[in-house]
């Protein structure tokens, strides 16, 4: 159980394009959905937290209007780059959290994004 | 804020060492500590966690006890194996507010057969 998907696991696109990434939690209800951002040999850095039907809260200096998160739903979030530039190519991992459990979360297996 | 130090890599082993990765951590409140395992390629996986001082997190041959005292999770494995060979992160989450996980940078370990 606790399985969580994101989709697609690799997307290249040209400079300018928008990009959206899906997290799912498969078999439970995600209350709350984080999304990280992982640089080449780097650890994991915090972007957002959302919470099903609210906005999300970003963390300092992540533009939120270039990183559109939704969360309309207990078992989907969103991710959304907008004009994409070379220098958002990274890797995004979402993890998501229930109700059950509360303090333990399960990661999707990230998505590879490369902006040429 | 919270933080978690780790040491850095590549540790480097030959199969059957003994594997020690050290992790610190600093916070106000009681977290809870977590280490996770990222294979080439994939995604994080939990690997082993605790909850409260003096717990101790188990899976795998993989250990960690939680020590207050010394605020520290470092992870051992008796006997280490080709396959452990991944990137292993070391986290905190403060469960008083439950937030979000807060990483170390990593540690990369490579064992030859």
């Amino acid at each position: 159980g606790a399985v969580v998907s994101q989709h697609p696991s690799r997307v290249i696109c040209k400079s300018g394009t928008s990009v959206k990434i899906e997290c799912r939690s498969l078999d439970f209800q995600a209350t709350t959905m984080f999304w990280y951002r992982q640089f080449p040999k780097q650890s994991l850095m915090l972007m957002a937290t959302s919470n099903e039907g609210s906005k999300a809260t970003y963390e300092q200096g992540v533009e939120k209007d270039k990183f559109l998160i939704n969360h309309a739903s207990l078992t989907l979030s969103t991710l959304t780059v907008t004009s994409a530039h070379p220098e958002d190519s990274s890797f995004y991992i979402c993890s998501a959290r229930g109700q059950i459990n509360y303090n333990e979360q399960f990661f999707g297996p990230g998505t590879r994004l490369t902006v040429l | 804020g919270d933080s978690v130090t780790q040491m850095e890599g590549p540790v480097t082993l030959s199969e059957e060492a003994f594997l020690t990765i050290n992790c610190t951590y600093t916070a106000t409140g009681y977290p809870s500590l977590f280490w996770y395992v990222q294979y080439p390629g994939e995604g994080l996986q939990l690997l082993l966690k605790a909850t409260k001082a003096d717990d101790k997190g188990s899976n795998k041959g993989f250990e960690a006890t939680y020590r207050k005292e010394t605020t520290s999770f470092h992870l051992e494995k008796g006997s280490v194996q080709v396959s452990d060979s991944a990137v292993y992160f070391c986290a905190l989450s403060d469960s008083q507010a439950g937030t979000a996980l807060i990483f170390g940078k990593g540690t990369t370990l490579s064992v030859s057969s």
